[in-house]
C-alpha cells in the first residue's frame, strides 16, 4: 500500500527555472493538498483540491500552480523558481476519522534548493 | 497571522517519564485538533485528536487534553520511549480542510 507518493525527493534549481513535483496518492482520497514546510513556520497550505477538476489556493498560493485532472494526481508547478521558495514541500490527502475530523495522509516530502 | 502556536522548540525527557507537549490557539472556530508526528526525511504522520466537544483522547500511551477557555490543548505521552523521539506538529481546524493550521512544531529527544 503506497499512500502518497511525492517525486522527485531532491531538487537544486536555478533561480528562473520551473520545475514539477509529482504527487500521486492511491486511497482514492477526494481531498488533496500541498504543503511548504519552512524553518519555525509549521506547514503551511499552497493550494488544494477537493476533487478531480477543482483546486483552490491556500494561505501562500503565489509562485505555484496545480491542477487535478484525476482523482489519484495532484502535481505542483514552480513557474519561476525563487530563493524565496527554497523549502520542504508536503503532498496530502485525507480521510475522515469517525470522531469527524479530517487527518492528512502526508507524502515524505520534496526538498527544493533554489540558487 | 499564527493561529496555532508551539512556544517550545524542543523538549528533552528521560526514558519512563512523561512528556507533555504543549500547544495554544487563537481561532475559537476551531472544531478539530489533532497531533501529528514526524521523523527525519519522512512525512509527518497523524497521532491522536480531539474534537471541540471533548476535553480528553486517549489512545494508548498517548493522551490530548483540550482546555476550550484557556485556548490551549497538550499532549502527554506515558511512559515516554525512545522511538518516541520525534518533531510533534500540533494542527487545528473547522470542519475544512482548507482552514487547517499548524503550529510550528516541537522536537521531543527520548533518552534511554
Amino acid at each position: 500500500n503506497a499512500g502518497v507518493t511525492q517525486t522527485p525527493k531532491f531538487q537544486v534549481l536555478k533561480t528562473g527555472q520551473s520545475m514539477t513535483l509529482q504527487c500521486a496518492q492511491d486511497m482514492n482520497h477526494e481531498y488533496m493538498s500541498w504543503y511548504r514546510q519552512d524553518p519555525g513556520m509549521g506547514l503551511r497550505l499552497i493550494h488544494y483540491s477537493v476533487g478531480a477538476g477543482i483546486t483552490d489556493q491556500g494561505e501562500v498560493p503565489n509562485g505555484y500552480n496545480v491542477s487535478r485532472s484525476t482523482t489519484e494526481d495532484f502535481p505542483l508547478r514552480l513557474l519561476s523558481a525563487a530563493p524565496s521558495q527554497t523549502s520542504v514541500y508536503f503532498c496530502a490527502s485525507s480521510y475522515r476519522t469517525v470522531s469527524g475530523a479530517n487527518v492528512l495522509t502526508f507524502g515524505a516530502g520534496s526538498r527544493l534548493t533554489v540558487l | 497571522d499564527q493561529q496555532v502556536k508551539q512556544n517550545s522548540p524542543s523538549l528533552s525527557v528521560q526514558e519512563g517519564r512523561i512528556s507533555i507537549l504543549n500547544c495554544d490557539y487563537t481561532n475559537s472556530m476551531f472544531d478539530y485538533f489533532l497531533w501529528y508526528k514526524k521523523y527525519p526525511a519522512e512525512g509527518p504522520t497523524f497521532l491522536i485528536s480531539i474534537s471541540s466537544i471533548k476535553d480528553k483522547n486517549e489512545d494508548g500511551r498517548f493522551t490530548v487534553f483540550l482546555n476550550k477557555s484557556a485556548k490551549h490543548l497538550s499532549l502527554h505521552i506515558v511512559p515516554s520511549q525512545p522511538g518516541d523521539s520525534a518533531v510533534y506538529f500540533c494542527a487545528a481546524s473547522g470542519d475544512n480542510n482548507n482552514d487547517m493550521r499548524f503550529g510550528a512544531g516541537t522536537r521531543l529527544t527520548v533518552k534511554p
